[in-house]
């Protein structure tokens, strides 16, 4: 299994630019979200699914859009990027839809806006 | 608003010595507590997790201790080791009130030291 992966690694965007991240994953889990990683700050949730074709709301939503067509893939948007986007994104997945289950994360994008 | 506060924001431990994080939580619907481990450049990993229905957890050299009176959970690593240097983030989930959503601490930096 390759779990979690998203690619690109790293990204250099302008502001106003947009682009997607991509998310995958091969466990077959149904809960899947992204977050952002800002020093300082933990980890906060922008968008989550709790299985293809369902969708919602975290924390820091604003700037960033998701759908979920497949159980594997997640991809999340920039709109128009900003340079308060600048951040560590990570994407996760975990087998319950409940929570309190693990949930496994990817290695990250780091993103720059300039 | 942060639900989650986390203490110290970085510490520094010999080896051999116990690391001490600490964390305190103000939503009682919260019934789910993990840890996680984020080593530089890597996505966090599960490290141990707790629900309230115990006061103690222990694997290997890693324990959380679980005082929901006083809502605060902290995790003790013994024999600290070189090896565990890395950023620990304590969480919390209210699985029972059906969220979906893990609130992170803003997390703790830990060197230690030969």
């Amino acid at each position: 299994n390759a779990g979690v992966t998203q690619t690109p690694k790293f990204q250099v965007l302008k502001t106003g630019q947009s682009m997607t991240l991509q998310c995958a994953q091969d466990m077959n889990h149904e809960y899947m979200s992204w977050y952002r990683q800002d020093p300082g700050m933990g980890l906060r949730l922008i968008h989550y699914s709790v299985g293809a074709g369902i969708t919602d709301q975290g924390e820091v939503p604003n700037g960033y859009n998701v759908s979920r067509s497949t159980t594997e893939d997640f991809p999340l948007r920039l709109l128009s990027a900003a340079p308060s986007q600048t951040s560590v994104y990570f994407c996760a997945s975990s087998y319950s839809t409940a929570g309190g289950g693990e949930q496994y994360f990817g290695p990250g994008t780091r993103l720059t806006v300039t | 608003q942060q639900q989650v506060k986390q203490s110290p924001q970085s510490l520094i431990v010999q080896k051999g010595g116990i690391s001490i994080i600490n964390c305190a939580y103000e939503n009682t619907a919260f019934d789910y507590f993990p840890w996680y481990q984020q080593f530089p450049g890597k996505g966090p990993a599960l490290l141990i997790a707790i629900r309230p229905d115990v006061s103690e957890k222990k694997e290997g050299r890693f324990t959380i201790s679980f005082n929901k009176s006083a809502k605060q959970f902290s995790l003790h690593i013994m024999d600290s080791q070189p090896g565990d240097s890395a950023t620990y983030f304590c969480a919390a989930l209210a699985s029972g009130a059906g969220s979906y959503q893990l609130t992170f601490g803003k997390g703790t930096k830990l060197s230690v030291i030969p």
